[in-house]
């Protein structure tokens, strides 16, 4: 079975300063990882994904992504945050093959105060 | 805009009633996607088509049935509605389903089961 967790419920960072959101993952094998963001009365849109390769994956609006394979982790990084990404962020995985589901995080809400 | 639509965008109803939530996929994307969102549960995936043909099955509940029809559009019909059955209803779709896609959330219908 797969599962992921985000142990945070909330996340405040000062605007300017960098941010993280954290994510770790329990699958059997080699996982696939995504990002995404939801904004109020939105659907979820896609951020980033790891598949394979480059350990940090860049994705859209200045996001990044580190995996760490020995951490099982897939923590969301931004230098830099701004006002406007103050949202609720979920991390997903999947296994590769298979009809398998994408299961997502509870989500992490993210505050960025001026 | 993802692409995705669903409707109704919002929907009220008594217990005990059934209802039909429609979604129409990315152009060109052949799977589909059900999630359902609501604070004490999260995300939860419920189920997934893939051209016509159920692929993946998730939590969801007898009185819940989906289909896709050869139009590739989805629907998700709730049965004997429950005050617990009140959430967000996503679709989301994706080309071909495969592992390593992402997503395309519609903007949800919010269910409210009075």
């Amino acid at each position: 079975a797969q599962s992921v967790a985000q142990p945070e419920d909330q996340v405040n960072v000062a605007e300017g300063n960098p941010l993280t959101v954290k994510c770790t993952y329990s699958v059997s094998g080699n996982p696939y990882l995504f990002w995404y963001v939801q904004y109020p009365n939105r659907g979820l849109q896609f951020l980033l994904k790891y598949i394979t390769g480059d350990n940090l994956v860049k994705g859209s609006y200045g996001f990044e992504a580190e995996f760490n394979k020995s951490q099982t982790s897939f923590h969301l990084k931004k230098p830099s945050a701004l006002v406007s990404d103050s949202a609720l962020y979920f991390c997903a995985v999947k296994t590769p093959g298979g009809y398998q589901k994408v299961t997502f995080g509870t989500g992490t809400k993210l505050q960025v105060i001026p | 805009d993802s692409g995705v639509t669903q409707t109704p965008k919002h929907l009220i109803t008594a217990t005990g009633q059934r209802v039909t939530l429609r979604c129409s996929p990315r152009s060109g994307d052949l799977s589909v996607y059900w999630y359902q969102q609501s604070l004490d549960q999260g995300l939860q995936f419920l189920i997934q088509y893939y051209n016509g043909e159920e692929r993946a099955k998730g939590n969801i509940l007898e009185r819940f049935s989906a289909q896709q029809f050869p139009d590739l559009h989805s629907e998700l019909n709730l049965s004997s509605l429950e005050l617990g059955d009140s959430a967000l209803y996503f679709c989301a779709s994706s080309a071909t389903g495969g592992a390593n896609e992402k997503l395309f959330f519609g903007s949800g219908t919010q269910l409210s089961v009075l």
